[in-house]
Parts: C-alpha cells; sequence; structure tokens
C-alpha cells in the first residue's frame, strides 16, 4: 500500500526556519515524483514544486520559486519542504503528493496525497 | 495562467439527488483534468483523471465528462459519504497546473 506520512504541525514566529518532512512507502521512492501542495486557511489548492528523487531533478512552480526549498533523502524515502524564514502568510496546510506524470501531458495529477501537516506562522 | 472556475461555489442537496460540478478553463485544455473530494480536515482524494477516468476504488456513481473548455463531475445519486468539497485541476499546461476554487455541496 503506498503511503505518504508527513511530520507533525508546527507553531514558528516570523523569521524562524522550518523544514518538514514526508516519508514514502510500498512503492519504488525514487522510481517516482514527489511534491508539494499548499492549502491556505479556508482557501484551494496550490502546486509548489516536484523532485524526483531518483536524480534530485527539481521544479518549482513560479509563485514559489525562490520562497522554498525541495529536496529528498533517497536513503530513506524522505521528501523534505524547507523555508530559511517564515512569514505570517506562510500559515497553511501543507500536503505531500505523488504525482502522475502524464506522456502526452506536460503537467501531472496527484493519486496520493500525505495527511497534511499544518504550519502556523504568528507572533 | 490558465484560470479555472467551478461552478456553483456551493450545492445543496438530498441524498439520492444527481450531482453536477461544471469547471471551465480560461483555455482549451484538451481532456488533461483532474477531480478530487475532500472532506473537513482531510487531505484531497482523486477521483477522476483524464477528464473521464475513475480512479481505482472510486465508487461507480462518479463520472466525469468534457473536453476543451467545459467539464463536468456528475454524482449519480448522492451519498451521506459524498458531502465534501470538490475540485477540479487542469495537467496540460505546465507549470500552470491549476486548481479550481472549489464546489462544497451541503446537506439540503
Amino acid at each position: 500500500e503506498v503511503q505518504l506520512v508527513q511530520s507533525g504541525a508546527e507553531v514558528k514566529k516570523p523569521g524562524e526556519s522550518l523544514k518538514i518532512s514526508c516519508k514514502g512507502s510500498g512503492y519504488s521512492f525514487t522510481s517516482y515524483w514527489i511534491g508539494w501542495v499548499r492549502q491556505m486557511p479556508g482557501k484551494g489548492l496550490e502546486w509548489m514544486g516536484i523532485i524526483y528523487p531518483g536524480d534530485s531533478d527539481t521544479r518549482y512552480s513560479p509563485s514559489f520559486q525562490g520562497q522554498v526549498t525541495i529536496s529528498a533523502d533517497k536513503s530513506i524515502s524522505t521528501a523534505y519542504l524547507q523555508w530559511s524564514s517564515l512569514k505570517a502568510s506562510d500559515t497553511a496546510m501543507y500536503y505531500c503528493v505523488r504525482p502522475v506524470v502524464v506522456a502526452d501531458s506536460s503537467g501531472y495529477y496527484y493519486d496520493y496525497w500525505g495527511q497534511g501537516t499544518l504550519v502556523t506562522v504568528s507572533s | 495562467d490558465i484560470q479555472m472556475t467551478q461552478s456553483p461555489s456551493t450545492l445543496s442537496a438530498s441524498v439520492g439527488d444527481r450531482v453536477t460540478i461544471t469547471c471551465r478553463a480560461s483555455q482549451s485544455i484538451s481532456s488533461w483534468l483532474a477531480w478530487y473530494q475532500q472532506k473537513p480536515g482531510k487531505a484531497p482524494k482523486l477521483l477522476i483523471y483524464k477528464a473521464s477516468s475513475l480512479e481505482s476504488g472510486v465508487p461507480s456513481r462518479f463520472s466525469g465528462s468534457g473536453s476543451g473548455t467545459e467539464f463536468t463531475l456528475t454524482i449519480s445519486s448522492l451519498q451521506p459519504d459524498d458531502f465534501a468539497t470538490y475540485y477540479c485541476q487542469q495537467y496540460n499546461s505546465y507549470p500552470s497546473l491549476t486548481f479550481g476554487g472549489g464546489t462544497k455541496v451541503e446537506i439540503k
């Protein structure tokens, strides 16, 4: 059974750094892309970026390029989402996702989702 | 960027009703559209991909149709477990991989 298990909720102050994690199991972690989707309180869904753990190829949504860093440690089948300096506007639920890359399209949809990590940034 | 507009934003329905949700794209996306269901406090769940392909394990009362710029998600007979928010997502145009704003299906 494919599972994406995320780290727990975080409460941080503006300016602090943070790294949240997502552990994949039940499939070959290095053979599939893995990514992150943001959901701000009461709002819709936004894709942030994806990484291919096999070779660390990483792609970001233009909206999030330079704002976050996505990485992966294939030795422990874990992907990460990292901020160097949090803002109050980073308060959101963050979902780890497994994209399904479609050969005939340039994009992808998401077949598996983690349970979400709630990040709260408040002074 | 391709904009995805869902309607209605909220829908009130009763158990057993046939429910239809519409998703319109600002430009053609061929059939590169997915539908997700999200219940309160839970992660979204994939229902439909490529506009009309049912994800494994999803009940057959869910169906999708459309191509180009107009798409629909239909629930043939609404069940108590179906009260949730539904999102469409286009995946035609990387890096613009946009979701619709969501449709909340409420109990009438």
